[in-house]
């Protein structure tokens, strides 16, 4: 068990629709990050926030966005859904920015 | 920009054998570097890192990498598998620098330990 917690564990959508993913980092890190892993792009690093503050951005599409709370957990916003967004969602958390530290992720099934 | 490369997609391996998983980057700037490890429907767990200091690293469950500078690569070993080691296997880097933190991973190779 990393300490990182993502809810929900599974999430089955139509398309066009929004959905909210939520993680909550470990105890006392500021920084989280979330990561999109599908079987044709793999592992691709979408946005970080340091202590509710936009740090960095990957490939991260117009659709999605995401926000880091006073109380650090962060949720990741996908909306106008497609079938290719479907795919696991990773969330990260680090105190240094030397080890990430993992959650158990969120499927998403868009059908 | 960095780019993380895995040579080998797929390794099969018989229980107790040996194993090298190899993995090279690239990147204009110095990195630290990973190997994570993901079992079936799980999240990533990392197996060892290097950031500085001695080039071989050693890391959890047998595992040990070496990084070479000149080579570009950090390739994992492992002297003796068990069947447990069934997973697929993530080499990352994260360039050393001020201001965001993002991992570059490569493709992944799935290892796959036989009887």
């Amino acid at each position: 068990d990393s300490g990182v917690t993502q809810t929900p564990k599974h999430l089955i959508t139509a398309t066009g629709q929004r959905v909210t993913l939520r993680c909550s980092p470990r105890s006392g890190d500021l920084s989280v990050y979330w990561y999109q892993q599908s079987l044709d792009q793999g592992l691709q690093f979408l946005i970080q926030y340091y202590n509710g503050e936009e740090r960095a951005k990957g490939n991260i599409l117009e659709r999605f966005s995401a926000q880091q709370f006073p109380d650090l957990h962060s949720e990741l916003n996908l909306s106008s859904l497609e079938l290719g967004d479907s795919a696991l969602y990773f969330c990260a958390s680090s105190v240094a920015p030397n080890e990430q530290f993992f959650g158990p992720g969120t499927r998403l099934t868009v059908l | 920009a960095q780019s993380v490369t895995q040579l080998d997609s797929q390794v099969p391996v018989f229980e107790e054998a040996p194993v090298e998983l190899r993995c090279n980057y690239s990147s204009s700037v110095s990195v630290y570097l990973f190997w994570y490890v993901q079992y079936p429907n799980q999240g990533l767990q990392l197996l060892l890192k290097y950031l500085s200091g001695s080039t071989l690293v050693k890391g959890i469950n047998g595992f040990e990498a070496e990084f070479n500078k000149s080579q570009t690569s950090f390739h994992l070993r492992k002297p003796s598998v068990h069947i447990s080691d069934t997973a697929e296997y993530f080499c990352a880097v994260n360039q050393i620098k001020a201001a965001g933190n993002k991992l570059t991973f490569g493709g992944g190779t799935r290892v796959l330990v036989k009887p």
